[in-house]
């Protein structure tokens, strides 16, 4: 059962354009959000989170949007750069467990 | 703060051999995580300890895997006997204090052949 869904596998946007990478999720005891930037033979970096008391937030060309009505996360990137180019993870975590749950990954590709 | 340390970066090995992956935690994080990455099943937490007490090991695929945190600066994944199918990049994490953020080491790639 996967509580975190990232549905699209890969993304190619234009550089410069928005990149918009989407992440669902199914239990409703997530309160809080992170998304993860993974380069190739590399561990993942934190990029930014968001507390479900938040509907948004906001970092430098990186906002997460949360709609907890719909049970759906975004990263928006603006402008998108080719250093942007990367796996990027959704993860949640509920109440005081440490412990994250991870989506699948989607593999974002910033064309010059 | 050097970060997550992990060793070896890359280990290749003989099916049935034993093998240890290593783990320098950032100091002061209290919680370690370990990891494995495959494409099939992508990013599978194994185990988690706190302060150097495994909390849940219940994704550690089988008796073959085990996993020691002797102090809070160093942890151990051993794989014994290694099999084909343990093939992966196994990264270690620690946890800041806040919010629940990762801080992940470089992996150690595995091939077991």
């Amino acid at each position: 059962d996967q509580q975190v869904k990232q549905n699209s596998p890969s993304l190619s946007v234009q550089e410069g354009r928005i990149s918009i990478l989407n992440c669902d999720y199914t239990n409703s005891m997530f309160d809080y959000f992170l998304w993860y930037k993974k380069y190739p033979a590399e561990g993942p970096t934190f990029l930014i989170s968001i507390s479900s008391i938040k509907d948004k937030n906001e970092d430098g060309r990186f906002t997460v949007f949360l709609n907890k009505s719909a049970k759906h996360l975004s990263l928006h990137i603006v402008p998108s750069q080719p250093g942007d180019s990367a796996v990027y993870f959704c993860a949640a975590s509920a109440g005081s467990n440490y412990q994250l749950i991870w989506g699948a990954g989607t593999k974002l590709i910033i064309k010059p | 703060d050097a970060g997550v340390i992990q060793s070896p970066r890359h280990e290749v090995t003989e099916m049935g051999q034993e093998v240890t992956l290593r783990c320098k935690p950032i100091s002061g994080h209290n919680s370690l995580f370990w990891y494995r990455q495959t494409m099939m099943r992508g990013l599978e937490l194994l185990i988690y300890f706190n302060n150097n007490v495994p909390i849940d090991d219940s994704g550690m695929p089988e008796d073959r895997f085990s996993a020691k945190m002797p102090n809070a600066s160093f942890s151990t994944l051993k794989i014994q006997p290694s099999e084909p199918r343990d093939s992966a990049v196994y990264f270690c994490a620690t946890l800041s204090g806040t919010y629940n953020e990762q801080f992940f080491g470089p992996g150690t790639r595995l091939t077991v052949l």
